[in-house]
């Protein structure tokens, strides 16, 4: 079956700029999870969607925003951008139901870069 | 709240000899545990997980994990490391209760010809 699809793979932006981020989820899984990735920061989550629902949230200003639809697929949006705002995005999708003790799996990322 | 710390930003090892990624972690619930790793330019991949039963959890690779509760550790292991396995390792944690994990810092293993 088809993994986490994230697209675009990557993107340059100038600060101030918005820019949105899109995540499709494995057929059939219900929670996509947003994290961003930097060399010195490691791996910082930022929100989990469930059922459209947000169910969790990291601690991210409220610049970072997203939405899930009802197919399961994830929007992730940044406005405002800063130069700290470049990072590696992944999104990672889990399961069918209400429960921790899936795996995730992880798209390859969009590489975002502001400048 | 959760936390996972992966205390070796780096670990070197000889290709052939036994390999060993530190994790311990923090959890006010029944731990859920799990493995990731990454290659260059890539997302994360799944190794292994640890939910209950046997202490001892073996994944893919030939990569396996000990559940040690008493030291709050889950260490990954490999009897033989292949130069293949170079890449970056992370560790994460959930609780029963959380929907989301928390991720160590990562530990870059390099394994040499």
């Amino acid at each position: 079956k088809a993994g986490v699809t994230q697209t675009p793979r990557y993107l340059i932006k100038t600060r101030g700029q918005q820019v949105t981020l899109s995540c499709s989820p494995i057929s059939g899984h219900r929670s996509v999870s947003w994290y961003q990735q930097t060399p010195g920061q490691g791996l910082q989550f930022l929100f989990e969607y469930f059922s459209e629902t947000q169910r969790n949230k990291g601690n991210f200003p409220g610049r970072f925003s997203g939405r899930q639809f009802s197919n399961s697929r994830s929007e992730m949006n940044v406005s405002t951008l800063e130069l700290g705002d470049s990072a590696l995005y992944l999104c990672a999708s889990e399961g069918t139901g209400h429960s921790p003790t899936g795996e995730a799996f992880f798209g390859q990322g969009t590489r975002l870069t502001v400048v | 709240a959760q936390s996972v710390a992966q205390p070796e930003d780096q670990v070197n090892v000889a290709e052939g000899n036994p390999l060993t990624v530190k994790c311990t972690y923090s959890v006010s619930g029944n731990p859920y545990l799990f493995w990731y790793v990454q290659y260059p330019n890539r997302g994360l991949q799944f190794l292994l997980k640890y939910i209950t039963g046997d202490n001892l959890v073996k994944g893919s690779y030939g990569f396996e994990a000990e559940f040690n509760k008493s030291q709050t550790s889950f260490h990954l292991k490999k009897p033989s490391a292949l130069v293949s396995d170079s890449a970056l390792y992370f560790c994460a944690v959930r609780d029963t209760n959380a929907g989301k994990s928390t991720f160590g810092d990562g530990t870059t293993l390099t394994v040499k010809p």
